[in-house]
């Protein structure tokens, strides 16, 4: 069991350029989420799924895209990278929203400059 | 916004419990108390959750008042590898059950 995996660890962007994130889990989990967290920060809620082909937006949505083609995967996009969205990014997973937990990759560390 | 509140920071010596509070005055009677915790950025691990009962686990207890509004983390003993971020977080069961997180606290285990 790998539990979530997130990909790249770690990227460098130009203002403007493209780029997926991708999340995957192997747990058979419904629920997905991207958060951000910025320096001296807590995380917040970009975008999350409730099941396969479903999303929706969360505190912090401007900006990204995503998509949930297949269970165990999440993408997250940003379609013309701002110096704004430098942040970590973290995946996190769970097979129900109330009593189970949420669980967490390891983060994606992005520089937008 | 974050529905909890945290000291920002907080000593503890090694060996010694860790007691961390949190005030939540405003939670749901539905809505459960999460802690996780962050180490060097990390990403947040679980750590105990509950909903009115005081809960224990392998790695902490959560003491619950009794009208819901604080909660205490409790360390036995703490290590110096407890050294982290602690979140105490109000689970709200819309937004597909999203975690609101806010500044924390970070607890620093001295030897």
């Amino acid at each position: 069991n790998a539990g979530v995996t997130q990909t790249p660890k770690f990227r460098v962007l130009k203002t403007g350029q493209s780029m997926t994130l991708l999340c995957a889990q192997d747990m058979n989990h419904e629920y997905m989420y991207w958060y951000r967290q910025d320096p001296g920060m807590g995380l917040r809620l970009i975008h999350y799924s409730v099941g396969e082909g479903t999303t929706a937006k969360g505190e912090v949505p401007d900006g990204y895209n995503v998509s949930r083609l297949k269970k165990q995967n999440f993408l997250l996009g940003l379609e013309s990278a701002a110096p704004s969205q430098t942040s970590v990014y973290f995946c996190a997973s769970t097979p129900d929203v109330i009593v189970k937990t949420q669980y967490f990759g390891p983060g994606t560390r992005l520089l937008v400059l | 916004d974050a529905k909890t509140t945290q000291p920002p920071s907080m000593d503890c010596a090694e060996g010694r419990a860790a007691n961390l509070p949190c005030n939540h005055s405003t939670i749901s009677g539905n809505e459960y108390v999460y802690w996780y915790r962050q180490i060097h950025s990390q990403g947040p691990q679980y750590i105990i959750h509950g909903l009115k009962n005081n809960e224990t686990n392998e790695m902490a207890s959560l003491i619950i008042t009794e009208d819901r509004k604080s909660s205490t983390l409790i360390l036995p003993h703490a290590t110096l590898r407890d050294t982290a971020v602690y979140y105490c977080i109000v689970r709200v069961v819309d937004q597909g059950g999203k975690l609101i997180f806010g500044q924390g606290t970070e607890l620093s285990v001295k030897p």
